[in-house]
């Protein structure tokens, strides 16, 4: 089926750091999903695009949706040790209802 | 709105052992699903339901079963655990269509097979 390569799988940053990661697919959605998960709880929406080269900020977050509509970026202004967590890409597909597809994560950790 | 609910939170089984994972959401969301999390593999979909009594496979599906005879409840069945199985399970749900079908997860729970 579709995968997703989310990358890097793990970043150690310190504290005020800027942070990136990207998603990037063999096909081209038509949705891309950022999910924040910490330790023992369900993953959380932090983003939502739905166009292609749409910019989209959350607080510090900001996402970013490739204009080829195979990537999508995420970004994290100076990093607080609450950022700490695992976060996911998602997307979905024209052809896939509803059905989303998820990165394998990337794994921050922020050192005070 | 509590939003997705899931019992139990953890679950210890024996292998061969049948147990059912609850789920349900109370913002009348007509699409739900289960996925499973691994270490290292992400979130892996094992059976999804756009309606009420429509139900279907997603990724890895094999060992489970689910039902939908309401919108709110979305209950997965495993039908003789083992140890494969052991993994955090969550359960989702959405809107139906091209906007606003961003998906709200659970807190998960979490299945220990012996």
């Amino acid at each position: 089926g579709q995968q997703l390569n989310q990358s890097p799988q793990s970043m150690f940053i310190q504290e005020g750091e800027d942070v990136s990661m990207n998603c990037t697919s063999s096909s081209i959605f038509n949705t891309w999903l950022w999910y924040k998960q910490d330790p023992g709880e369900g993953p959380v929406l932090l983003i939502a695009l739905y166009k292609a080269g749409e910019l989209t900020s959350n607080g510090r977050l900001t996402a970013q949706f490739g204009i080829t509509r195979k990537d999508s970026f995420l970004n994290i202004s100076a990093s607080i040790p609450s950022d700490v967590g695992i976060y996911f890409c998602a997307g979905r597909e024209e052809t896939s209802g509803s059905r989303l597809t998820f990165g394998e994560g990337t794994q921050l950790t922020v050192n005070p | 709105n509590a939003g997705v609910t899931q019992t139990p939170k953890f679950q210890v089984l024996k292998t061969g052992q049948s147990m059912t994972l609850q789920c349900a959401q109370d913002m009348n969301h007509e699409y739900m699903s289960w996925y499973r999390q691994d270490p290292g593999m992400g979130l892996r979909l094992i059976h999804y339901s756009v309606g009420a009594g429509i139900t279907d496979q997603g990724e890895v599906p094999n060992g489970y079963n689910v039902s939908r005879s309401t919108t709110e409840d979305f209950p997965l069945r495993l039908l003789s655990a083992a140890p494969s199985q052991t993994s955090v399970y969550f359960c989702a749900s959405s809107y139906v269509g091209s906007s606003y079908n961003e998906q709200f997860f659970g807190p998960g729970t979490r299945l220990t097979v012996l």
